[in-house]
């Protein structure tokens, strides 16, 4: 079964808005990784957060992570058209496989 | 971009084939992995490898195999391909297994008919 499952499977928002995204997931991990999609590519990095980090900023991108809450999420402020995407995160658990959600589709609209 | 590239890029086979899916990669890197991308499941891992010769099952790898005989190529088979197996493969590949970022080829789309 999957780890990591994102919320909400899509979103649509103004060019300008912030775009927020969570993915929950079940069993404990080493590190939480976001991956953006475009339609008919491969998935690209985003940024990658520690068990032991609580925030962390990539230019317009901020990740949080709760692990308490077993949760995190990605931030995307003033948002592009070019941001139109699919959104990713991924867990890598203990057994250091990589382990993937279903994805959030993102649209920014003109 | 990372070196990492898939071949073929687009696939028709008929049930029943077998099917080998080739990843190349330049970047000298240890890990590599298959995924499988379809609607509403996001990726699944296939198999992946730790090394030259060394791999392991993912969480999908009935009627798959790997083969992994130089560092820079690792072969998905599909052993006799069916309708199930039709989607979207992705290779990636890390310099730790896990603890890094991973590189994803550009896909290869696979139907089988």
């Amino acid at each position: 079964s999957q780890q990591g499952e994102e919320d909400p499977q899509a979103l649509s928002i103004q060019e300008g808005e912030n775009a927020t995204m969570n993915c929950s997931y079940k069993t404990s991990i080493n590190n939480l990784q976001w991956y953006r999609q475009n339609s008919g590519r491969g998935l690209v990095h985003l940024i990658l957060i520690r068990s032991n980090e609580r925030e962390k900023h990539s230019g317009r991108l901020r990740v949080t992570l709760d692990t308490s809450k077993k949760s995190s999420s990605l931030l995307i402020t003033a948002s592009r058209a070019a941001d139109t995407a699919s959104y990713f995160c991924a867990t890598d658990r203990h057994d250091y496989k990589l382990s993937f959600g279903a994805g959030t589709t993102v649209t920014v609209r003109a | 971009d990372a070196g990492i590239t898939q071949s073929p890029r687009h696939k028709v086979t008929e049930t029943g084939t077998p099917v080998t899916l080739r990843c190349h990669q330049t970047e000298n890197h240890r890990y590599m992995y298959w995924y499988r991308q379809d609607p509403g499941h996001g990726l699944r891992l296939i198999h992946y490898s730790y090394g030259v010769k060394d791999t392991d099952k993912g969480e999908v790898s009935d009627g798959y195999s790997v083969s992994r005989s130089k560092t820079e190529d690792f072969l998905l088979t599909l052993e006799s391909a069916t309708s199930s197996q039709t989607s979207v493969y992705f290779c990636a590949i890390s310099e730790e297994q896990g603890g890094s970022e991973a590189f994803f080829g550009q896909g290869t789309r696979l139907t089988v008919v």
